[in-house]
């Protein structure tokens, strides 16, 4: 079993839609959360980071950690064309730490 | 935010021959740096931690003498593949940890094609 799971995708939505991206885990150490946004043949963009459970908002992007369950996710509200990206959960147990990644995340936004 | 580069974007190389890239962090001093790899479709594998001033640390699996690391200041990491063949190509992607903080950024990759 991998640490960190992420359903591949792809995932295909219209424009307007919300769309909510989800990663499991296994380990409890985790404590230090991160969703990245890679486009094609670019490193990956920082996009949300959250310690320990709870909830963080940017503009139309939410992060939510519920430790009990190992269980991220990320909703992007509004979303737009130029969203359509792969998306990669991330997570380590400490600051210095390894980061552990899922798969990714491909996603499709149609006009 | 802080901000990597990495250099250079792209390369293409003959078998046999070694590919240096480097990384930079601009914004602050980086004692550690990571080094990934990622194929098509997939996610990223860290392939060693780099640590400043001592030798790097490598992944189970990555062969040391082909993937040459030298962190020879706070800002800058290179990632020397060495004797190069095509089944190195692939995304080579680098990272730093905000100094003090605990996300990670990344540099642009370098996309390697051996021929």
């Amino acid at each position: 079993q991998k640490e960190v799971e992420q359903d591949p995708g792809p995932l295909s939505v219209p424009e307007g839609a919300i769309v909510s991206l989800n990663c499991t885990y296994s380990n409890s150490a985790f404590q230090y959360f991160m969703w990245y946004r890679q486009y094609s043949r670019k490193g990956p963009e920082l996009l949300m980071y959250t310690y320990s459970s709870g909830n963080k908002e940017d503009g139309r992007f939410t992060a939510q950690v519920d430790k009990s369950s190992k269980y991220i996710s990320l909703f992007i509200r509004d979303s737009q064309p130029s969203d359509s990206a792969t998306y990669l959960c991330a997570m380590k147990g400490n600051q210095g730490g390894k980061l552990i990644f899922g798969q990714g995340t491909e996603l499709s936004v149609k006009p | 935010g802080a901000v990597v580069s990495q250099h250079p974007s792209r390369v293409i190389c003959k078998s046999g021959t070694s590919v240096k890239i480097e990384c930079r962090s601009l914004d602050f001093q980086a004692t550690t740096m990571f080094w990934y790899r990622q194929f098509p479709k997939q996610s990223l594998m860290l392939m060693a931690t780099s640590n400043e001033g001592s030798k790097a640390t490598y992944e189970q699996g990555v062969e040391k003498d082909k993937f040459l690391i030298n962190h020879a200041s706070l800002t800058l990491s290179t990632l020397t593949v060495t004797s190069a063949h095509p089944e190195d190509s692939s995304f080579y992607i680098c990272s730093v940890n905000g100094q003090g903080r605990t996300e990670a950024f990344f540099g642009q990759g370098t996309r390697l094609t051996v021929v």
